[in-house]
């Protein structure tokens, strides 16, 4: 079935350090990749996303490229910031007109110290 | 933009009982989808509704069940609670038509004593 896996956390950087989480997922169907973010009792917020191979999705300094020859959809930001510290997670969807069921990857808890 | 809403926001319940939660989803949104969280399981796939029709359920136990009113507000029950149901129940609404965003709201906590 689909699925996706992250890179184990947590993930602890100083302010300006560069940032890379990784993601791959299974190559069934034709799904569009996501990457959704959960601040602390929040609910969790779409960072951006990537609908076709090869298509970069960015927003907030944060970028990813999806990648179906290595099904890998890395975050990745050249400078965090300390309002970046949350918890990021991966997701594809089910591909055709599923548009409500995502599956996402276990989470990556980012801390970002000044 | 109201946001996605969630009721209640917290609430405590004892095993064999059952509990109701709502979801009111932004205007002009269509689906309404549930997800579970948990520190062990993460996020996981209850079902989505659209247009009043469930249209896709993940691997939950008959005892998770949903509707979907006419206004598009959404409610889902679980029956004879478990410990293991404890978790953070949260919902996302979207268009439905497309891959568009998930919007979803802050959640309800539930724990099962």
């Amino acid at each position: 079935g689909d699925s996706v896996t992250q890179m184990e956390g947590p993930v602890t950087l100083s302010e300006e350090a560069f940032l890379t989480i990784n993601c791959t997922y299974t190559a069934t169907g034709y799904p569009s990749l996501f990457w959704y973010v959960q601040y602390p009792g929040e609910g969790l917020q779409l960072l951006l996303k990537a609908t076709k191979a090869d298509d970069k999705g960015s927003n907030k300094g944060f970028e990813a490229t999806y990648r179906k020859e290595t099904t890998s959809f890395h975050l990745e930001k050249g400078s965090v910031q300390v309002s970046d510290s949350a918890v990021y997670f991966c997701a594809r969807n089910a591909g055709g007109t599923s548009y409500g069921k995502l599956t996402f990857g276990q989470g990556t808890i980012l801390t970002v110290h000044p | 933009k109201a946001g996605v809403t969630q009721t209640p926001r917290y609430l405590i319940k004892t095993r064999g009982q059952q509990v109701t939660l709502s979801c009111s989803p932004i205007s002009g949104h269509r689906s309404v989808s549930w997800y579970q969280q948990t520190p062990g399981q993460g996020l996981q796939f209850l079902f989505e509704y659209f247009s009043e029709t469930q249209r896709n359920k993940g691997n939950f136990p008959g005892r998770f069940s949903g509707r979907q009113f006419s206004n598009s507000r959404s409610e889902m029950n679980v029956s004879t609670l478990e410990l293991g149901d404890s978790a953070l129940y949260l919902c996302a609404s979207s268009l439905g038509t497309d891959t568009g965003e998930l919007f979803f709201g802050e959640g309800s906590r539930l724990t099962v004593l």
